[in-house]
């Protein structure tokens, strides 16, 4: 099993719908948990952390489930501007490492 | 304020030279790190610098890559003999620090080094 997996995509949806995102990640002790998005031939920036609580920024709310071991991406009235890839990034603090561990990405396309 | 910055952003080289890619740290950053990332591919950890301490390398997939940071700032990656495998986009990350309470920080990332071995 990947240490960080995420469902491909595409997921094709129109302008104003809500689309989510999980990312499961196999170990439990996990600490730190970001999504971050990444455009095409760019670099992956920070979209937001996941808090244990969970998290919103707009439209944008971010989940974790400990007990199932995943983390969530929902986007609500989706832009046509949110087409991208949505990497999550799970760190295992072990022994004084800290190795950020990335998803393969999940592939957003919004059409008009 | 500034970015990451990262040098060069394209490099084509033939296989068995030797090639050094830069970063340039958000300043005040004392944690850095690199990936790659091949054409379709998640990204791969390489190699971390906080601050003074001793680096994590356990990311480096070979004996031909190195890296070091020089005065806690700008950092060099250096692939020795490269293979066309080598062939990637090659990114740098600083954060404010490695971690607070064992929750590391964000990372803001450079633009990349796109490297390819012919």
């Amino acid at each position: 099993r990947k240490e960080v997996e995420q469902d491909p995509g595409p997921f094709n949806v129109p302008e104003g719908a809500t689309v989510a995102f999980n990312c499961t990640y196999s170990n439990s002790a996990s600490q730190s948990f970001f999504w971050y998005r990444q455009d095409c031939r760019k670099e992956p920036k920070l979209l937001m952390s996941v808090y244990s609580s969970g998290n919103e920024d707009g439209r944008f709310t971010a989940q974790l489930n400990r007990a199932s071991q995943y983390i969530s991406l929902l986007i609500r009235d989706s832009k046509l501007s949110d087409s991208a890839t949505y990497l999550c990034v799970v760190t295992l603090t072990s022994g004084g490492s800290y190795i950020p561990t990335f998803g393969r990405g999940t592939s957003l396309i919004v059409h008009p | 304020g500034a970015g990451v910055s990262q040098s060069p952003s394209n490099k084509v080289t033939e296989k068995g030279k030797d090639v050094e890619l830069r970063c340039d740290p958000i300043s005040g950053h004392t944690a850095l790190y690199w990936y790659r990332q091949s054409l379709g591919q998640g990204l791969e950890f390489l190699i971390y610098f906080q601050g003074n301490s001793a680096p994590d390398k356990s990311g480096l997939p070979s004996d031909r890559f190195s890296a070091e940071r020089t005065g806690g700032s700008v950092s060099t990656l250096t692939i020795q003999r490269t293979q066309q495998e080598d062939s990637a986009v090659y990114l740098c990350a600083s954060s404010l620090a490695l971690s607070s309470g064992g929750v590391t920080y964000e990372q803001y990332f450079g633009p990349g080094t796109r490297l390819t071995v012919t």
